[in-house]
């Protein structure tokens, strides 16, 4: 029972260099999104997609693309990291809205800590 | 403007005593959903508890209950009887419209249970 899960858990960059981030939910979701978490300012969506084959902006897109070519997988990537992109990542998923009630909630992964220097 | 506000940065309560954490939203859609969510220090995110702009009733779930008041546009989160485990990052979030696929997330408050 394995949720949604995030790869990698941690990850030191320079700035410039390139990174995916993976995410995997087992919950056959239609829905998966990326959310940057820094202090103060809760969190903020990046990209989301409502199925696979598409995807779309959040309110933070700029700096990231993301890739949702199978279901159950959501890629994240920086192609040139800025310090500024220093942040705690999360995944989620979810069923499709409206679907009623607390179903529409979000699963959480764990989170990738990413530190840009 | 905000969607969702958050106005209580930080909030100390003395343990078993009720905590009402405060979230005011943002929305002119007469359909939309409430989440509360918890952050523990280690991290995670936990759904509490849902509710839905045309459910009748409050929510309520375990020691969890969402105090909504449509008219104000007020969805604050009640805990009973505190417990120390209660400590953590706590986020108000909604998706708004019958379509919209995004849900949009508060600031949080950090909420402290002191022995």
């Amino acid at each position: 029972n394995a949720g949604v899960t995030q790869t990698p858990k941690f990850r030191v960059l320079k700035t410039g260099q390139s990174m995916t981030l993976l995410c995997a939910q087992d919950m056959n979701h239609e829905y998966m999104y990326w959310y940057r978490q820094d202090p103060g300012m809760g969190l903020r969506l990046i990209h989301y997609s409502v199925g696979e084959g598409t995807t779309a902006k959040g309110e933070v897109p700029d700096g990231y693309n993301v890739s949702r070519l199978k279901k159950q997988n959501f890629l994240l990537g920086l192609e040139s990291a800025a310090p500024s992109q220093t942040s705690v990542y999360f995944c989620a998923s979810s069923y499709s809205f409206p679907s009623g009630g607390a179903q529409e909630t979000q699963y959480f992964g764990p989170g990738t800590r990413l530190l840009v220097l | 403007a905000q969607k969702i506000t958050q106005t209580q940065p930080g909030m100390f309560v003395q343990e078993k005593e009720a905590v009402t954490l405060d979230c005011t939203y943002d929305t002119s859609d007469p359909s939309y959903g409430l989440f509360w969510y918890k952050q523990p220090s280690s991290g995670e995110m936990i759904f509490l508890i849902y509710q839905g702009s045309y459910d009748q009733q409050n929510a309520t779930e375990g020691r969890y209950s969402l105090n909504f008041q449509k008219a104000r546009k007020s969805a604050n989160l009640v805990i009973s009887a505190s417990q120390l485990g209660d400590s953590a990052m706590y986020f108000c979030a909604m998706r708004e419209g019958r379509r919209d696929d995004k849900i949009i997330f508060g600031k949080g408050t950090r909420l402290h249970i002191l022995p």
